[in-house]
Order: C-alpha cells, then structure tokens, then sequence
C-alpha cells in the first residue's frame, strides 16, 4: 500500500534562511507522482511543486525546490530565502498510478518563520 | 478565475442529526473531489467525480455519507447521521483533468464540529 510519511510535526525557521521539510513514501509502483502543498491558517491547499517519478531532474518552482531521491525514497521540500508569509501547514503527496489523480498525504509538517 | 467555493466555512450540530456541504468547482474543470480532513492529519479522499459520475468512493462510508454532482458541475456532500467521529474540515477541489500537469485546486473548507 501506498503511504507518505513526514516525521517532522513542527519546524522553526530564521527569516532569510533556508529550510528542508522531510517526506518519504512507500510503494513498489514504478509511475507515481509527488507534490508538495502548503496550507496556510485559511485553510486552503495551495500547489506548491510536483515531481514525477522519471523526471531525471529535481523540480524548482521559484524559492522552492524538491530533492528528490528515488533510492532511498525521499522527496524533500526546500524553501530558500524564507519569508514571514511562509508560515503554515505543509503537506507532502503521492499520486499513485492509477488514472484515477487520487492523491495520498502525509501527515503534515508546520513551519513557523521566525523575524 | 474564480476559486473552487464552498458552503458553509463553519458548521455546528449534534450527534445523531444531519448535515449537507456544497462545493461549486472551478468553470470547467471536470474532475471534482472531497477530502476529509481530520485535526492533526492529512486530507483522505473520500470521493472523486468525473463529470458526474463517481471514480473513486472506495473511502467514503457508505452507511452516512453520501454525495452527488448533478449535471456535472456542483456537488453536495451529506452526512446522515453525524458521529463526534466526523468532527473535520471536508475540502472540496476541482481539477481539468485527472492527471498532472492538471493539478488539483482546492477550496476554503468546511469545518464540522460534532457535539
């Protein structure tokens, strides 16, 4: 079965600074994709990137980016430069490969952007 | 554009009584879903449309919840009767299509609180 994990419940970070938010998954398919949304106090999922199992090169979307590592199954979030606004809930996702655009998500990791 | 809506945002009752949400997606956008999410977790799915049948309901528990989409555009999400158990924000989002690069755009959410 296909999960998400995010062992990360809280995180704090200096404004400016870099930070990672970790996400494994597990499945033995060999297609699936991985998404990264953020969730600010609104309530409203917001796309932040996406990365898909054959891309051969880590997906960049302005100041985040994902270090993905088929190997050992990780798809690590990474905001550079980071800002106040920052601050929220963020949710790592798989969609298997059934056609179905299902996504399964983690558990969530909140972020808090210290001034 | 305009966003996925929702209705209510905020919505109080007692165990044992029912309850309806509404989601009206983005213009176009044929592919519709509900996800659960309950405090501390990330969404689950628990229904997914196309047009207006059902995809996926495989998660949705059967003997309360139901949902439809009528003509293919708004749908309703019931709960009939509520337990404390289904204290959770409900999320609705839309998307073109089912697979990426078609991603899924997401409501505000309902928040139920069970009493």
């Amino acid at each position: 079965a296909q999960k998400i994990t995010q062992t990360q419940p809280g995180m704090f970070v200096q404004e400016k600074e870099a930070v990672t938010l970790d996400c494994t998954y597990d499945t033995s398919d060999q297609s699936y994709g991985l998404f990264w949304y953020k969730q600010p106090s609104s309530g409203e999922m917001i796309f932040l990137i996406y990365q898909g199992s054959y891309d051969e090169q880590n997906a960049t979307e302005g100041r985040y980016s994902l270090n993905f590592q088929k190997a050992r199954k990780s798809a690590n979030l990474v905001i550079s430069a980071s800002q106040l606004g920052d601050s929220a809930m963020y949710f790592c996702a798989m969609r298997p490969p059934s056609n179905t655009g299902k996504l399964i998500f983690g558990q969530g990791t909140t972020l808090q952007v210290k001034p | 554009e305009a966003g996925v809506a929702q209705s209510p945002r905020y919505k109080i009752i007692e165990k044992r009584q029912s309850v309806a949400f509404w989601c009206n997606p983005i213009s176009g956008h044929a592919t519709l879903y509900w996800y659960q999410q309950i405090l501390g977790q990330g969404p689950k799915l628990l229904i997914q449309f196309q047009n207006n049948g059902v995809v996926d309901d495989s998660q949705l528990p059967k003997d309360r919840f139901s949902a439809e989409r009528l003509k293919g555009v708004d749908s309703t999400l019931k709960i009939q009767p509520a337990k404390l158990e289904d204290s959770a924000v409900y999320l609705c989002a839309s998307s073109l299509a089912r697979d990426y690069p078609y991603e899924q755009y997401f409501g505000p959410g309902t928040r139920l609180t069970v009493t």
